[in-house]
């Protein structure tokens, strides 16, 4: 079964840098995944497609401080130079025919 | 660019039936590349995925609401809709309709595009 596994919180200091991690289940590693960010009552946006060589696409918009990368079944998201206004929740979302599924999303506090 | 507008009732009663309609705009709904998708998010809690259409009529659900789910598309309107059946407080959630990559085969893809949300309340 197609499942991806997110740490519920992270946090980090204004103007750092930090990791967040997207698992894919077992039998899953070369799946793709995107990244969305949703902050405080907001809807989501659409931030990147993250391939499993690393490769990435950004959504229109998206400042250079967010990248992507992989390494077997995780996925990363990695926002450096931390801003007050990335503090959100981060969700990752992979997809399978006639499926799409979500993480349970990674809450960033920037302190 | 290509947006996303939901619409519908905020305030529904328990064992009855949710409606909401998706508006695109600056696009078309008939792409050959994407599909429609409804997502829900419930207070507090993450985003379930609750099913996708493609332009031709072609649907996929998530199985676990897919015997209350139906989900159609106008093309002449650029609309698609979503219909829940036999409401409970767990229905209670923010509705997303998004546009997500896909294929006729059914592979799909990242959503690229949310709307606002709609919020919606199942009463007793």
């Amino acid at each position: 079964q197609l499942v991806v596994t997110q740490s519920p919180s992270a946090s980090a200091s204004l103007g750092a840098s930090v990791k967040l991690t997207c698992t894919l289940s077992s039998g899953h590693n070369n799946y793709a995944i995107a990244w969305h960010q949703q902050r405080p009552a907001r809807g989501p946006r659409f931030l990147m497609r993250l391939n499993s060589d690393g490769s990435h696409t950004k959504g229109d918009g998206i400042p250079e401080r967010f990248s992507g990368s992989s390494s077997g079944a995780d996925r990363y998201l990695t926002i450096s130079s931390l801003q007050s206004e990335d503090e959100a929740d981060y969700f990752c979302q992979t997809w399978t025919t006639g499926t799409l599924v979500f993480g349970g999303g990674t809450t960033l506090t920037v302190l | 660019q290509v947006q996303v507008q939901e619409s519908g009732p905020g305030l529904v009663k328990s064992s009855e039936t949710l409606s909401l309609t998706c508006t695109v705009s600056g696009g078309s709904i008939s792409s050959s590349l994407h599909y429609w998708g409804w997502i829900r998010q419930s207070p507090g809690k993450g985003l379930e995925w609750i099913g996708s259409i493609y332009y031709s009529g072609k649907t996929y659900h998530n199985e676990s609401l897919k015997s209350r789910v139906t989900i159609s598309v106008d093309t002449s309107k650029s609309q698609f809709s979503l219909k829940l059946n036999f409401l409970t407080a767990a229905d209670t959630a923010v509705y997303y309709c998004a546009r997500h990559s896909g294929f006729v085969t059914g592979l799909l893809g990242p959503v690229d595009i949310w709307g606002q949300g709609t919020m919606v309340n199942v009463s007793s």
